[in-house]
């Protein structure tokens, strides 16, 4: 099993810039989410999905979009990049009990 | 004030030395999560718990749900213990929603 995994690693764009980092699981999770982690902050939530078929914003879900393709994948584009969006991006899937989270290695991403 | 705080938020331990880590939460939660996340930026679940306790290796995760407190303990620390350790928690109010700490940085000196 390779568990969560993420594509690319890194990624520099420049500002108006779009891409879309991809992340596959294969534990046969219902839940996949969408984290940014910034220096001094928690993982923050961008977009979850419970299911296959459903997504819904998170805590900081502006500037960025979503797409379950089917239960395995789930892809978090962005359309016009902004420096603020420098980060390190995490997805996860999750076990429906008892609840736990498996994470991907992180892109880290740099807008300039 | 954030709904998870942790302490300390810096740690440096000897090597050998038992470590302590808190986690304080405000809210209700269904389950709380230790999560470790290691130099090379990727991030392992530790433990998952509800109540009592859970022991792994040289790891001790307790929880007391009526003071929401949780502590991470660390028994005979090594080097290879350095990381940051993320503490969340699963909110009772809603299925998809976990708070996490801002992380305990470890450094573990030989």
């Amino acid at each position: 099993n390779a568990g969560v995994t993420q594509t690319p690693k890194f990624q520099v764009l420049k500002t108006g810039q779009s891409m879309t980092l991809q992340c596959a699981q294969d534990m046969n999770h219902n839940s996949m989410y969408w984290y940014r982690q910034d220096p001094g902050m928690g993982l923050r939530l961008i977009y979850y999905s419970a299911s296959e078929g459903t997504t819904d914003k998170g805590e900081v879900p502006n500037g960025y979009n979503v797409s379950r393709l089917n239960k395995r994948e789930f892809s978090l584009r962005l359309e016009s990049a902004a420096p603020s969006q420098t980060s390190v991006y995490f997805c996860a899937s999750r076990d429906d009990t008892p609840y736990e989270q498996y994470f991907g290695p992180g892109t880290r991403l740099t807008v300039t | 004030k954030n709904e998870v705080e942790q302490s300390p938020q810096n740690l440096t331990a000897q090597e050998g030395e038992f470590i302590t880590i808190n986690c304080s939460y405000s809210v209700g939660i269904s389950a709380l999560h230790w999560l470790q996340q290691h130099p090379g930026g990727g991030i392992v679940s530790l433990f998952m718990l509800s109540s009592g306790k859970k022991k792994h290796g040289r790891l001790i995760a307790t929880i007391n749900i009526q003071e929401k407190h949780s502590s991470l303990h660390i028994t005979a620390s090594h080097p290879r213990d350095s990381a940051v350790y993320i503490c969340a928690v699963l909110n009772s109010g809603g299925y998809q929603k976990v708070t996490f700490g801002t992380g305990t940085k470890l450094q573990v000196i030989p």
